[in-house]
This record gives structure tokens, sequence and C-alpha cells, in this order.
């Protein structure tokens, strides 16, 4: 069974940084890429960045470049994003999600249960 | 960025009742493969999305038969032959084609 499970939420400051990783199990995490989507409250999802197999590429929404970074260790099965520079408008429900439902196809059939995070002072 | 409007954003249903969404995208997503890159999606409450139809009208793994998807281009069409009382929740249509991938703004279904 293909597991997400995401960690690292929270509420930090504005101007703060976060980590949050996604753990995954029950497929070849090597051979998907992976996808951050988050959803603010009350609002649709909203797709973040992706990042390739074998992390040699990755994509960002415009809005979020050089903020965000998202990265993959293979050997550990997870996925994580480096989120710097918090501001209000980035409090939302953040949920890592498979590429499927077979390699190579775009759209997403495994999302994690999602993590929380809150930027207010 | 691809922008998706659905209509309409809100639908009351009688169980056993049919129920359709539409979905129109300001880019054509027929690839040259012949696929069209739409999915659509079912968020219950409390939960997160889960794929309901990818490539614009295949069903997803483990997805009632009462769910189907059509449409080619623009625009796209979610129906639910007979809808039933776990149907209830926001469905969001998705482009895949082009990143960064782009959702509707949601349709929420209700039960009457």
């Amino acid at each position: 069974e293909v597991q997400l499970v995401e960690s690292g939420g929270g509420v930090v400051q504005p101007g703060g940084s976060l980590r949050l990783s996604c753990a995954a199990s029950g497929f070849d995490f090597s051979t998907y890429w992976m996808t951050w989507v988050r959803q603010a409250p009350g609002k649709g999802p909203e797709w973040v960045a992706n990042i390739k197999e074998d992390g040699s590429e990755t994509y960002y929404v415009g809005s979020l470049r050089g903020r965000f970074t998202i990265s993959r260790d293979n050997a550990k099965n997870s996925l994580y994003l480096q989120m710097n520079s918090l501001r209000a408008d980035d409090t939302a429900m953040y949920y890592c999600a498979r590429d499927g439902p077979s390699p190579g196809l775009p759209s997403y059939d495994s999302w994690g249960q999602g993590t929380l995070v809150t930027v207010s002072s | 960025d691809i922008v998706m409007t659905q209509s309409p954003l809100s639908l009351s249903v009688t169980p056993g009742e049919p129920a359709s969404i539409s979905c129109r995208s300001s880019q054509n997503l027929l690839h040259r493969n012949g696929n069209n890159y739409l999915d659509w999606y079912l968020q219950k409450p409390g939960q997160s999305p889960q794929l309901l139809i990818y490539l614009g009208s295949i069903r997803a793994s483990g997805v009632p038969a009462r769910f189907s998807g059509s449409g080619s281009g623009t625009y796209f069409t979610l129906r639910i032959s007979r809808v039933e009382a776990e149907d209830v929740g926001i469905y969001y249509c998705m482009q895949s084609l082009l990143t960064p991938k782009t959702f509707g703004q949601g349709t929420k279904v209700e039960i009457k």
C-alpha cells in the first residue's frame, strides 16, 4: 500500500523558516516524480513544486521561486520542502503527492494527510 | 499559467439523481499524443484530495463506475450517473499538461 506521511509543520513567525518532510513507503520511490501541493484554509489546492525521479530537475510555481526549495533523498525514501522568508499567506495545509498512477503520468494518485503550516506573530 | 474555470460552484443533488460538473481551460489540453491532460479530484470533508479521473476520461483505481469524465481540448465534464451520500465534497478539475499545474475553483456537492 502506498503511504505518504508529511511532518514538520507548525507555527512560525513571519520571516522564519520551516523544513517539511514526506516519508514514502509501499512503492519504488526512486522511479516517481514527487510534488508538493498546498491548500490555504477554505481555498482550493495550489500546486507548489515538483521534482524529477533522480532530483535532477525541479520546478516551482512562479510566486514561490527563490523562497521554497524542493529536494529528495531516494536512499531514505523522503521528499522535502525547505521554506524560507515565510509570510502570512503561506499559511496552509501542505500535501506531498506522488505522480501517477504509473511512472511518467502527471496526475496525483496518492496524497499524504498533510502537515499544517501557520505563519503568525 | 493555464486558468481553469468550473461551473457550477455548488450543487445540491437528490440521492439517485445524476449530477454534472463542467470545467473549462484557458488553453488546449489536448497533447499531440492524443491525450487530454485533465484530471478530476474529490476532496471529502476533512480529507486529502483523491484522484477520480485522469487523462480526461480514465477512472482511477477503485473509483466507482458511476463516475465518468468526458471532453477534449478546452471543455470537460464530470458526470455522476446516480449520486450517493458518500459523494459529498468538493470536486476539482486540474490541468496536468503544463507546469505549474492549476486547479479549478472547486464545485461543492451536497445531498438534498
